[in-house]
C-alpha cells in the first residue's frame, strides 16, 4: 500500500465549479498536510498547508483535514481554467525532526472552459 | 529573495558519464532536500540535509549516487556512473528551521536529466 494515495484523474470540471481532490494517507501519526499545485514542465508550488482537523480556508481554496480517517482534501471553489494543474499531495512524518515529505502520486485537475 | 536556485536545468549525458547538478538554497534557511521526480514513480525524497549535515539519505537509490553540502549555500548531487533510468527531473528544496509543523518547502526549477 502506498503512504498516500491519490486519484491520477484526470479530473475534468466546468469553470466556475467547485474541484473537489482527495486524498489519504497511512501514517497514523502523521502531522502535517500540504497541497503543492504544479504545473506541466514547473516545479511543485505550495498552495495550502494543514495541521488541525477542520477546514482552513484561503481565497478560494479550502483544505479538510479528518485525522481519524486519515483523509486530507482540497476544494477550489470557482474553478478557473488557470487552476487546470497536477495537484500533489504531501504529508509530513509524526516522527520528531524528520522535515522530510512524501507525496501522493498527484490529481491532474482540467477546468473546461 | 532569488528563490532556489538550481543548475543546470538540462542535462543530456551518455551513459557512464558522471553527472553533477546543483543547489543553492534561499539564504538563511536550514534545510536542503533533494528530490527526483519520475512518471512512474511521482516525486520522491532521495536525501535532505540540516545544517550542511545529512540526516536521511535511505532514499539515494544506490552507490552511484552521493551528495554533498560543504557550505550553507550550496549542494550538489553527483551521479557516476549514470545510467538511463536515472533520467528524471531532479528538484532541490529548501526550509526554514522551526516546530516540524511549519517548515514549508520550497522548490527550486529542477534540473531535466536525460541519460542516453
Amino acid at each position: 500500500q502506498k503512504e498516500v494515495e491519490q486519484n491520477s484523474g484526470p479530473l475534468s470540471v466546468p469553470e466556475g465549479a467547485i474541484a473537489s481532490l482527495n486524498c489519504t494517507y497511512s501514517d497514523r501519526v502523521s502531522q502535517s498536510f500540504f497541497w503543492y499545485r504544479q504545473y506541466s514542465g514547473k516545479s511543485p508550488e505550495l498552495i495550502m498547508s494543514i495541521y488541525s482537523n477542520g477546514d482552513k480556508e484561503d481565497g478560494r481554496f479550502t483544505a479538510q483535514l479528518n485525522k481519524a480517517s486519515q483523509y486530507v482534501s482540497l476544494l477550489i471553489r470557482d474553478s478557473q481554467p488557470s487552476d487546470s494543474a497536477t495537484y500533489l499531495c504531501a504529508v509530513q512524518a509524526g516522527d520528531t525532526g524528520r522535515r522530510a515529505l512524501t507525496f501522493g502520486s498527484g490529481t491532474r485537475l482540467q477546468v473546461q472552459p | 529573495d532569488a528563490g532556489v536556485i538550481q543548475s543546470p536545468r538540462h542535462e543530456v549525458t551518455e551513459m557512464g558519464q558522471e553527472v553533477t547538478l546543483r543547489c543553492k538554497p534561499i539564504s538563511g534557511h536550514d534545510y536542503l532536500f533533494w528530490y527526483r521526480q519520475t512518471m512512474m514513480r511521482g516525486l520522491e525524497l532521495l536525501i535532505y540535509f540540516n545544517n550542511n549535515v545529512p540526516i536521511d539519505d535511505s532514499g539515494m537509490p544506490e552507490d552511484r549516487f552521493s551528495a554533498k553540502m560543504p557550505n550553507a549555500s550550496f549542494s550538489t548531487l553527483k551521479i557516476q556512473p549514470s545510467e538511463p533510468r536515472d533520467s528524471a527531473v531532479y528538484f532541490c528544496a529548501s526550509s526554514l528551521w522551526g516546530p516540524v509543523l511549519e517548515s514549508e518547502q520550497f522548490f527550486g526549477p529542477g534540473t531535466r536529466l536525460t541519460v542516453l
